[in-house]
């Protein structure tokens, strides 16, 4: 299972757009990237996955870079609940999945 | 709607005194697993199912056990709780296969003194 690196912390002011970026360098061929967030102690949330190309939803964007080695999740306009801890996690919902310790996002007024 | 449940939500409980956290999910999906989480840091996955009567460890498996009897069902067993099983606890499931989503319960709050 591969091992992500994400920045421990980050702030953004209110109505930005919020980067987050992640490396996996050690992620696999069928290895999916997932983004997941963490409101205090609730359930980690769903945001958005992919595999190769980016994606985009109602949440967010991904931007996954051309060899797979790391990515970055777009809130494009952040809000006050935006505030949580992100995690990336390489993942192919066969076997293991290995959470790093994330990213606390501070949204800022 | 799309659930996962677990029960109990906030257990305390004394050293050694065997205990069951019950995790159901009513999606028919193949994948379940069972993470702890501790105060500031990230989820550390238990054990994992990836159907009936099939299970596997994850990163910290030692001091617990499972079973997958049934499908929407996926019991966690501490048969010999100590304190440094005090932990939040998340059940999880998905259909297998890359691209599913994961969901989790609403967690577990466990003491054990």
């Amino acid at each position: 299972d591969a091992k992500t690196t994400q920045p421990p912390s980050m702030d953004c002011a209110e109505g930005r757009a919020a980067n987050l970026p992640c490396n996996h360098s050690t992620i696999s061929g069928n290895e999916y990237v997932y983004w997941y967030r963490q409101i205090h102690s609730q359930g980690p949330q769903y945001i958005i996955h992919g595999l190769k190309n980016n994606e985009t939803n109602e949440m967010a964007s991904l931007i996954i870079t051309e060899d797979r080695k790391s990515s970055t999740l777009i809130l494009p306009h952040a809000t006050l609940r935006d505030t949580a801890v992100y995690y990336c996690i390489p993942h192919t919902n066969a076997g293991k999945s290995t959470f790093g310790d994330g990213t606390t996002l501070t949204v800022k007024p | 709607e799309a659930q996962v449940t677990q029960n109990p939500r906030y257990l305390i409980t004394v050293t050694g005194k065997k205990l069951t956290v019950t995790c159901s999910q009513n999606m028919n999906h193949e994948y379940m697993s069972w993470y702890r989480q501790d105060p500031g840091l990230g989820l550390r996955q238990i054990y994992y199912s990836m159907n009936v009567e099939v299970t596997d460890k994850g990163d910290v498996p030692e001091g617990y056990k499972v079973s997958r009897k049934e499908k929407r069902n996926f019991p966690l067993i501490l048969e010999s709780p100590s304190p440094n099983q005090t932990s939040l606890y998340f059940c999880a499931s998905s259909s297998t296969g890359g691209g599913n989503t994961i969901y989790f319960g609403e967690g577990s709050w466990l003491t054990v003194v």
